[in-house]
């Protein structure tokens, strides 16, 4: 169970779009359209912006959208905003161990 | 609508025990999985693994596997994670975060509990 591959940040100006990468294995990311994505904001709980992949629970913006190919999962964050500046980290289902695994967490930077 | 409230901040020596709560309310509560995630100073979320509360089944995630224990209680909604034994390098942030039976992301978040661990 090692934790997905994220970059350790990005950042983008406002406006601009930003793109999250999360890379798993066979047996988590690649196996099941379980991934989410959460957003943490310094000494905040963390928040979940996308599930299943690209679903957006109710109340986030559409500027946040997913998506997945093969073993990627992908956070985009469009039309950046002072407030997008944050952690986000991807999660997936490992079914081999029936729990989870976290990705390493990205900070996002607005520049 | 769920809500999570952990027990308070612990400070521990090494060595010593602990066991801290999470409380879910809610409708049907029983019907949902808890999990356990821990933040360490500066770093990222980790699972640690998750409880069933209808059954209690429970699925440890392989680096917590042996260094902790996952239980609950139906009859009060309450999870627990609880250490035998603390070491230092135990010391940091841990959430509760609870969903749905069926459903895999996690929408609803306990405040966390701060547990130190120094002698």
């Amino acid at each position: 169970q090692s934790a997905l591959t994220q970059p350790r940040s990005v950042s983008g100006s406002p406006g601009q779009s930003v793109t999250i990468s999360c890379t798993g294995t066979s047996g988590d990311v690649g196996a099941y359209n379980f991934v989410s994505w959460y957003q943490q904001h310094p000494g905040r709980t963390p928040k979940v912006i996308i599930y299943d992949v690209s679903e957006r629970p109710s109340g986030v913006p559409d500027r946040f959208s997913g998506s997945k190919s093969g073993i990627t999962a992908s956070l985009t964050i469009s039309g950046l905003q002072a407030d997008d500046e944050a952690d986000y980290y991807c999660c997936s289902f490992v079914g081999s161990f029936a729990t989870y695994v976290f990705g390493t967490g990205t900070q996002v930077t607005v520049l | 609508e769920v809500h999570l409230v952990q027990s308070g901040a612990e400070v521990r020596r090494p060595g010593e025990s602990l066991k801290i709560s999470c409380e879910g309310s809610g409708y049907r509560f029983t019907n949902y999985w808890i999990g356990w995630v821990r933040q360490m100073p500066g770093i990222g979320l980790e699972w640690m693994g998750i409880i069933y509360l209808a059954d209690s089944t429970t699925k440890y995630s392989s680096s917590s596997q042996g260094q902790v224990i996952i239980s609950a209680d139906k009859s009060i909604t309450t999870a627990y994670l609880q250490w035998s034994s603390l070491k230092a390098s135990d010391t940091g942030m841990y959430y509760c975060a609870a969903t749905r039976n069926g459903e895999f992301a996690w929408p609803n978040w306990g405040q966390g509990t701060l547990v130190t661990v120094s002698s």
